[in-house]
């Protein structure tokens, strides 16, 4: 049963537009959901986080909205760049003292100059 | 600050072999995570560690695979013997602490089992 589910699994934007990655998730103890760029050849990096009690967070160009009622979340890219094309991976923990992060299985974003 | 290392960083292996994978965690982390990726089946957990202590051995890869931590700084990940669905990329992840949400991850080793 997969607890963390994103789609699309791949996406293609153009230069300069807002590209937006969408997660949702089963587990009401979840309380905090990173999102982890990987590029090819390297491992995951952590981008951005956000935890349940908030429903916005914003780091540059990157913002993640939580709808905790529905059990979603999405991060939006504005400004797209070239170099933002990776994979993107939506994540959730519990908070129940389990360190276990939760991955989701990815979406693919390819940025079109 | 070197981040999570992870030799070697490519392995080919024929079936039935043993292999050995390596990670040195962030110095001063204390969790250390084993990953498994492949694009099938995306982000798999194979073992975790809270201050050297084994807290989750990977359930179904419980068989073949087995991860020690020797001490704070150094962990491997055996695989015995290997089967050529065993290939995917292993990545190693360590956090600070139990409060630290944070994973950082190494680059990881392909491993190819022909």
């Amino acid at each position: 049963q997969q607890q963390v589910r994103q789609s699309p699994q791949s996406l293609t934007v153009w230069e300069g537009e807002t590209a937006i990655l969408n997660c949702s998730y089963e587990n009401s103890a979840f309380d905090y959901f990173p999102w982890y760029q990987q590029f090819p050849g390297e491992g995951p990096a952590l981008l951005i986080s956000i935890l349940s009690v908030s429903d916005k967070k914003e780091d540059g160009r990157f913002t993640i909205f939580f709808n905790k009622r529905e059990k979603k979340l999405s991060l939006h890219i504005a400004d797209s760049q070239p170099g933002d094309s990776a994979t993107y991976f939506c994540a959730a923990r519990a908070n129940y003292g389990n360190e276990k992060i939760t991955f989701g299985a990815g979406t693919k974003l390819t940025i079109k100059p | 600050d070197a981040g999570v290392t992870q030799t070697p960083r490519h392995e080919v292996a024929e079936k039935g072999q043993t292999i050995i994978l390596k990670c040195e965690p962030v110095s001063g982390h204390n969790d250390l995570f084993w990953y498994r990726q492949t694009k099938i089946q995306g982000l798999e957990l194979l073992s975790y560690f809270r201050s050297k202590s084994l807290m989750e051995d990977g359930g179904a890869f419980k068989d073949r695979f087995k991860a020690e931590m020797l001490n704070s700084s150094f962990s491997t990940l055996k695989i015995q013997p290997t089967e050529p669905k065993d290939s995917a990329v292993y990545l190693c992840a360590s956090s600070l602490s139990s409060n630290s949400y944070e994973q950082y991850f190494g680059p990881g080793t392909r491993l190819t089992v022909l």
